[in-house]
């Protein structure tokens, strides 16, 4: 089984359309979890962290469900420039002296349309 | 941004060839990564260095040989590389710590790597 799962797409839908991305991890000691998009050719680059209680940044909003073991990423209202792969991140290893561990998944590539 | 830089950013190599790609973090970070990501793979973690010490080799091969002078830099020594070992190779940091999780990591734009 793979550490972090994710569907791989690709997702097509209109502008202003409404879109959910899943993903689940296996390492139930896994510490903190993130959204990275990757642009077509570029480097990964953060979208937002994602907490137990649920946070929301603008159009985007990510929820961790620790017993359950998924976090899932929404967006609401999308545009064209959101055109990219998202990848669902976990952090295993986490503690000052040992960096961080970082486990991607395979990434879900997102295409909207006009 | 040029939070994280990586030179070069393209890279062709004979399989007896020694190469070196270089990271440079501008961001005042005391940890950094280098990453492998091969096409319709998800990214692996190859090396982890924390205040310059190496602290993770996640079963890289041998022929990839890593190097971390100071806190900014990061280097990744290649030799008798395989055509399998053509990939992306990306650089990351972050800030960590004491008694927290590790921070966010910032990467830089990577070296595609192609091994004939």
């Amino acid at each position: 089984r793979k550490e972090v799962e994710q569907d791989p797409g690709p997702f097509n839908v209109p502008e202003g359309a409404t879109v959910a991305f899943n993903c689940t991890y296996s390492n139930s000691a896994s510490q903190s979890f993130f959204w990275y998009r990757q642009d077509c050719r570029k480097e990964p680059k953060l979208l937002m962290s994602v907490y137990s209680s649920g946070n929301e940044d603008g159009r985007f909003t990510a929820q961790l469900n620790r017993a359950s073991q998924y976090i899932s990423l929404l967006i609401r209202d999308s545009k064209l420039s959101d055109s990219a792969t998202y990848l669902c991140v976990v952090n295993k290893g986490a503690f000052y002296n040992q960096g961080g561990k970082l486990i991607f998944g395979q990434g879900t590539e997102l295409s909207v349309k006009p | 941004e040029t939070g994280v830089t990586q030179t070069p950013r393209h890279l062709v190599m004979g399989m007896t060839n020694k190469k070196s790609l270089k990271c440079e973090q501008h961001l005042g970070h005391n940890a950094m990564y280098w990453y492998k990501q091969s096409a319709k793979k998800p990214l692996e973690l190859m090396f982890v260095y924390s205040l310059e010490e190496r602290v993770e080799n996640n079963s890289v091969p041998s022929r990839f040989s890593p190097e971390c002078p100071n806190s900014s830099h990061l280097f990744l020594h290649l030799h008798t590389l395989q055509p399998e070992d053509s990939a992306l190779y990306l650089c990351a940091s972050s800030q960590d710590h004491p008694g927290r999780v590790s921070g966010t990591q910032y990467f830089g734009p990577g070296t595609r790597l192609t091994v004939l």
